[in-house]
């Protein structure tokens, strides 16, 4: 399995601000993937990090709010942009890791949670 | 992409099996059946996969429907810390381009 570190784990910040997110995985991955989850809602798909590509955006998100990295295989980051309170939620980093012996399974971090004032 | 239906929520006693139910009618013939779960403040786990044989790992069993059209995940001997939200969710695992759509989830609350 993949092993993925996201930081910060949690941070407070204030409304008009921008925050980054890191994520780095234990081994080369060719899909990266972004998720946003609110409170007390399931998980919804940002973007997918292309590597050495810009990235793409779901439907309601874009580029300008959420711009996204990948300058290798084994990191990403996510931009937070001129943050609102509506923008609380939990960020997940996901990573899919293929082949036979993968399986073709999608990991995921343990989340970086954010809260806008 | 086939869509899911789960219920909302669940109790189970601890020791005891909990079996967590899923339909998804419109599934493929290529699709497949993963489960995550989601402990509080966690990212999402993998739990196990199938397309139209049962399987078992050490976590679970997942038992799929003949017609492929339902599937239970089974937690043989329940504990406290089962307790989280379960998601079913069907996708191609042959096509890497293909990332989860995760739905609202099944809250399973295992009681002592």
């Amino acid at each position: 399995s993949a092993v993925i570190s996201q930081k910060p784990s949690r941070d407070i910040c204030q409304r008009g601000t921008s925050l980054t997110i890191q994520c780095q995985v234990d081994s080369q991955v060719t899909m990266m993937f972004w998720y946003r989850q609110q409170p007390g809602q399931s998980l919804t798909l940002i973007a997918t990090a292309n590597q050495g590509s810009e990235a793409t955006y779901e439907s309601g998100f874009v580029i300008d709010k959420f711009p996204i990295s990948r300058p290798n295989l084994t990191f990403s980051t996510l931009t937070v942009s001129n943050m609102s309170p509506e923008d609380s939620s939990i960020y997940l980093c996901s990573v899919l890791s293929t082949g036979i012996r993968a399986k073709n399974i999608q990991y995921f971090g343990a989340g970086t949670r954010l809260s806008v004032l | 992409d086939a869509k899911t239906t789960q219920p909302p929520s669940m109790d189970c006693a601890e020791g005891r099996a909990a079996n967590l139910p899923c339909n998804h009618s419109t599934i493929s013939g290529n699709e497949y059946v993963y489960w995550y779960r989601q402990i509080h403040s966690q990212g999402p786990q993998y739990i196990i996969h199938g397309l139209k044989n049962n399987e078992t790992n050490e976590m679970a069993s997942l038992i799929i429907t003949e017609d492929r059209k339902s599937s239970t995940l089974i937690l043989p001997h329940a504990t406290l810390r089962d307790t989280a939200v379960y998601y079913c969710i069907v996708r191609p695992s042959n096509n890497a381009g293909n990332m989860l759509t995760f739905g609202g989830g099944t809250r399973l609350m295992v009681k002592p």
